[in-house]
């Protein structure tokens, strides 16, 4: 089973701190890489999608980096605000699998 | 938009109760996919469907079933609740396999007595 591994697993910050936080993943077969964040009493809603080595992506004060020679994705939020606060999960798929395999998530709170 | 909904929030029952939970997506998705997820630990994946009446288990099948008898709908069974089946459940669905984004329900969060 593909090990993909978050950190931090939770993370508090006060509002308008900018953080980061890891997604590490197998790099060998690497096909894809999710981002999804998940608001409590919400679905789960996709951020990035990144395939290539050395790809950015950004949405806003949301970036997200990747590294697929060495197996990470990084996200960065910049000047947090309350209503980032959610959990992020990230999910990487492999060539010789179709399905996704999810990360435990890193649980980010935001604090006026 | 996509819209995937759940048929309950949050559902009580006792072990050995047969459990059906539903899930709709209006998009005319070709995959659904039935997980669970309990803290510290990733979304796991129960089931998947890569299109009606076909089934094939993901990592974590045992003591479920699927029924997928049309497109847009994927249930998912739990044929004797037990309680290690407390668990929050999320269907979600794509249009195709293969690395594409997948579309989330609400979550069903269960409690087995």
């Amino acid at each position: 089973i593909l090990n993909v591994e978050q950190s931090p697993q939770s993370l508090h910050v006060q509002e308008g701190d900018s953080t980061n936080f890891t997604c590490s993943f197998p790099s060998s077969n690497f096909y894809a890489l999710h981002w999804y964040r998940w608001e409590t009493a919400k679905s789960p809603e996709a951020l990035f999608v990144m395939t290539l080595n050395g790809d950015e992506k950004k949405k806003g004060r949301i970036s997200a980096t990747l590294n697929t020679k060495e197996g990470y994705s990084y996200l960065y939020i910049k000047g947090s605000q309350p209503e980032d606060s959610a959990t992020y999960l990230c999910a990487s798929i492999t060539y010789n699998n179709n399905d996704m395999r999810f990360g435990a998530g890193t649980r980010l709170t935001v604090k006026p | 938009d996509v819209k995937v909904t759940q048929s309950s929030r949050y559902l009580v029952k006792r072990t050995g109760e047969k459990v059906f939970l539903e899930c709709v997506q209006d998009m005319d998705h070709e995959n659904m996919f039935w997980y669970r997820q309990d803290p510290g630990l990733g979304l796991r994946l129960i089931y998947f469907s890569y299109d009606v009446k076909m089934k094939e288990k993901g990592d974590i099948p045992e003591g479920y079933s699927v029924s997928r008898e049309k497109k847009e709908r994927f249930s998912l069974i739990l044929e004797s609740a037990s309680t290690n089946q407390t668990s929050m459940y999320l269907c979600a669905s794509s249009f195709r396999a293969g690395g594409e984004t997948q579309y989330f329900g609400p979550g069903t969060r269960l409690l087995v007595l």
